[in-house]
Order: C-alpha cells, then structure tokens, then sequence
C-alpha cells in the first residue's frame, strides 16, 4: 500500500530535551515536506527537500533540522524543543513534474513540549 | 511567502444542502489543490487543478480553476454527514514545484441533522 508513515504519533515532551520526528514514504517521490498544523494558522511549511541531500527551509524554519539521507526517509529533528514547537506535525511527499506536486500526507505527530 | 484567503472560515449547513468555499490569493498559482481533513488524520486530496478556467468533479465535488489564476472555489452538493471536516486549498505559485505549496487556513464544515 503507498503511504507516507510517521512516527511516533504522539509526544510529550520536556524543554530542551532532543528528539526526533521520522518519516518515510513507499512510492519513490522526490519530494518531501514537513509542516505544523496550529489553529488559526493552517498549515505552515517547516522545511522540504527536493531530492537526496537537497534541503531548503519554508516558512517557519526556526528551530528545527531535517535531512535527507536517503530518497525515502526525511526525519524532523528538535534539538532543543520549547512550548511555542507544541504543534500538530505532518510529513508529506510528492513527484515533481513541473507544475505536479500532488502531496501525500502522513496521518500526523502530536508533539507537546513542556 | 505567499497569502491565500479562504473563506468561509467555517460553514454551518443542514445535510442535503449545497456547500460553496473559496481561496483568492494576490498573485498567480499555477496549480490549484483542494484537501480535506478528518479529525485525527492528515489531508487527503480531493481535486488537482493545472490550467486556469479548468472545471474538475470528483463526484459531489465540483472545483474549478479561475482564469485570472488568483482564485479557485470548491463546490459539494447534497452534502451527508460524512463531508463533515476542514477543507484547505493549496496553490503552487508561479515558481514551479520547488517552491512548495501554500495552504489556506480551512474551511470547517460542520453538518447539523
């Protein structure tokens, strides 16, 4: 079955305390996103990537870190986690063909920080 | 990066009744995307516009493209229960799939019986 999966689901957390977000999807796209979902907001791209080893950040990048070290997997990282990154989380990915960026997303990853 | 407006914000409706949402932006997108969202889940595509003027349906679903580029609305007809959830466009703007999208803040559609 094409997917996108993450993992975990859910996370509480403590300030400062490093943790990290993964995501991994079956059907060979090139691109993967990350975004987080606050009410009010929408949703608001954190980074995404193109390809392997091809990052860039999207609107709200601020303390976060991604890599792509392999085409599959695109992991969020916190290094140091604070209340205000309290968020609803979705990884999602797509092939690029011009115009095409049809994207799939992840059922999602509850983060709360305390 | 770049505003959508989508409206309304959240709909009240009666089931049976005729749903209507819209996204304008204030400049050009080249493809147009709608989504819906179920508690608990993430978006699932409903409709991929990529030419302006197009008009696509997906069953009750009717969106449609506008031809300035700026704007593109979405229509349910008959709604049922189960069209209840929050309802995002996306646009790509004029850069290309690279840029990513950007999503409007939802339409909540809430269905009385």
């Amino acid at each position: 079955e094409a997917q996108v999966t993450q993992n975990p689901r859910y996370l509480i957390t403590v300030t400062g305390k490093k943790l990290t977000v993964t995501c991994s999807q079956n059907m060979n796209h090139e691109y993967m996103s990350w975004y987080r979902q606050d009410p009010g907001l929408g949703l608001r791209q954190i980074y995404y990537s193109m390809n392997v080893e091809v990052t860039d950040k999207g609107d709200v990048p601020e303390g976060y870190k991604v890599s792509r070290k392999e085409k599959r997997n695109f992991p969020l990282i916190l290094e140091s986690p604070s209340p205000n990154q309290t968020s609803l989380y979705f990884c999602a990915s797509s092939l690029i063909r011009g115009s095409y960026n049809e994207q799939f997303f992840g059922p999602g990853t509850r983060l709360t920080v305390l | 990066g770049q505003q959508l407006n989508q409206s309304p914000q959240s709909m009240f409706i009666q089931e049976g009744e005729d749903v209507s949402m819209n996204c304008t932006s204030s400049s050009i997108f080249n493809t147009w995307l709608w989504y819906k969202q179920d508690p608990g889940e993430g978006p699932v595509l409903l409709i991929a516009l990529y030419k302006a003027g197009e008009l696509t349906s997906n069953g009750r679903l009717t969106a449609q493209f506008g031809i300035t580029r700026k704007d593109s609305f979405l229509n349910i007809s008959a709604s049922i229960p189960s069209d209840v959830g929050i309802y995002f466009c996306a646009g790509l703007p004029g850069g290309g799939g690279a840029d990513g999208l950007t999503f409007g803040k939802g339409t909540h559609l809430i269905i009385q019986p």
